[in-house]
């Protein structure tokens, strides 16, 4: 089965810690992407990334960090820096060739900081 | 900042009717519009997108696109409960060399049996 998978679903971390969040996809897409969801506003982009060992910043970077070292692999660290980090956080790839670059979107991780 | 606006709703239709989504957005220069479903608590999933104007059929749902007004719409035929989500408008624009797509806040759509 091809897909995007992210992992936990579910995270519970105290004020202070930085975590991790997990993002894999076997479509061989080139780009991948990291959204944040908060209740009521649409998706903000953290972090995207079209090729391996290249990433960018997207709207919202501060608190977070990125890597991508392999193709099918997009971790999220959010740092404690990071303000407001209770959200729920999107992974996304694509491909980048064609017209349309659709995106598809893994299962999200809701994470919960107190 | 490119923008993507959309009436957040709730947009009520009664089962069996037509359900009309809009959306409009800033860059005359966008390329490609999508439309996602996301069901609550869940991640979005795409339906369908567009790239040239006109209309672009797939099942029941039909996307609608007119550049010259920067708007793009979505048609669901025969609604259904199950059709009961939010729908998000996106767009992908070209910036610095790389592709990005702008989401709006999505419209959330209420099927009534």
């Amino acid at each position: 089965d091809g897909g995007i998978t992210q992992s936990p679903k579910y995270l519970f971390r105290k004020e202070g810690q930085n975590v991790t969040l997990s993002c894999e996809q076997n479509l061989n897409h080139d780009a991948m992407y990291w959204y944040r969801q908060d209740p009521g506003q649409g998706l903000r982009l953290i972090y995207y990334s079209q090729i391996v060992n290249d990433f960018q910043k997207g709207d919202i970077a501060e608190g977070y960090s990125v890597s991508r070292e392999k193709k099918e692999s997009f971790p999220l660290t959010v740092t404690s820096a990071q303000k407001n980090p209770t959200a729920f956080y999107l992974c996304a790839s694509s491909t980048t060739s064609g017209a349309s670059y659709e995106q598809y979107f893994g299962p999200g991780t809701r994470l919960t900081v107190t | 900042q490119k923008e993507v606006e959309q009436n957040s709703g709730p947009l009520s239709v009664p089962e069996g009717a037509i359900a009309s989504l809009n959306c409009t957005y800033s860059d005359r220069g966008s390329q490609s519009f999508f439309w996602y479903r996301q069901y609550s608590g869940k991640s979005p999933e795409l339906i369908m997108f567009i790239y040239s104007n006109g209309d672009k059929e797939d099942g029941r749902f039909t996307a609608q696109l007119n550049k010259a007004s920067q708007y793009v719409s979505l048609l669901i035929r025969d609604s259904q409960p199950s059709d009961s989500a939010t729908y998000l408008c996106a767009v992908k624009y070209s910036s610095g060399g790389y592709q990005k797509v702008t989401f709006g806040i999505g419209t959330k759509l209420q099927v009534i049996p």
